[in-house]
């Protein structure tokens, strides 16, 4: 597996109260994506990074902020937590290039009471 | 925006059998397709990929072939064996400049039976 950790791996909130979510790389890959798995879903974009500072929405960015201070960090923030953010949140990163492998971190499983 | 429709949603072989999955996508400018397969419990992993130049790629026991025309592709697998057991996702998404959005299929579980 590439080197790719999330913390944390499991979190169970409340609804209203904000989350930060951590994606870590030692790969010092340019890329890194944010995804949300559901059941009936596969993977669905929510941002992604293309170098330090510099992010952009997915398809489901509604609800989610991100920040990327250093190369190998990526945050995603929920700034007030609700039930329908409830699921499992997939970091990957990508070394663009010669080739568009997307590499998966383990994952954060997330549920809002 | 790209959508992916991936079928079937479940499927059962016979260990030995051969399985194929199929998917279209819709944005006519997707260049890459890439296969995950993910077991339970467990992250992602890429298995195969193909880009639009190409129509049929192969590694062992998997190959992909892409239909441009029809905007559909499928994976194969032979000789499934139960380790094979896990769930398949499809992915299509073209080139931005920047980062590879990828839109992912719904997945296909498959179930590799002894």
């Amino acid at each position: 597996d590439a080197g790719i950790t999330q913390s944390p791996r499991h979190k169970v909130t409340e609804t209203g109260t904000p989350v930060t979510l951590r994606c870590h790389q030692t790969e010092n890959h340019r890329y890194m994506y944010w995804y949300r798995q559901d059941p009936g879903h596969g993977l669905r974009l929510i941002h992604y990074s293309y170098g330090v500072k510099d992010t952009d929405k997915g398809e489901v960015s509604d609800g989610y902020s991100v920040s990327r201070s250093k190369t190998e960090d990526f945050l995603l923030t929920l700034e007030s937590a609700t039930s329908s953010q409830t699921s499992v949140y997939f970091c990957a990163i990508s070394d663009g290039g010669s080739t568009d492998t997307q590499y998966f971190g383990p994952g954060t499983r997330l549920t809002v009471l | 925006g790209e959508n992916v429709e991936q079928h079937p949603s479940t499927l059962s072989v016979q260990e030995g059998d051969s399985a194929v999955i199929k998917c279209t996508y819709s944005d006519s400018a997707s260049n890459y397709f890439p296969w995950y397969k993910q077991e339970l419990g467990k992250r992602p992993q890429l298995i195969i990929d193909i880009r639009s130049n190409v129509g049929e790629k192969k590694d062992q026991r998997i190959a992909v072939t892409l239909n441009k025309t029809a905007k559909h592709f499928s994976l194969h697998i032979t000789e499934t064996q139960p380790e094979d057991s896990a769930v398949y996702f499809c992915a299509a998404s073209r080139s931005s400049g920047s980062a590879r959005q990828l839109t992912f299929g719904s997945g296909t579980q498959l179930t590799v039976l002894p």
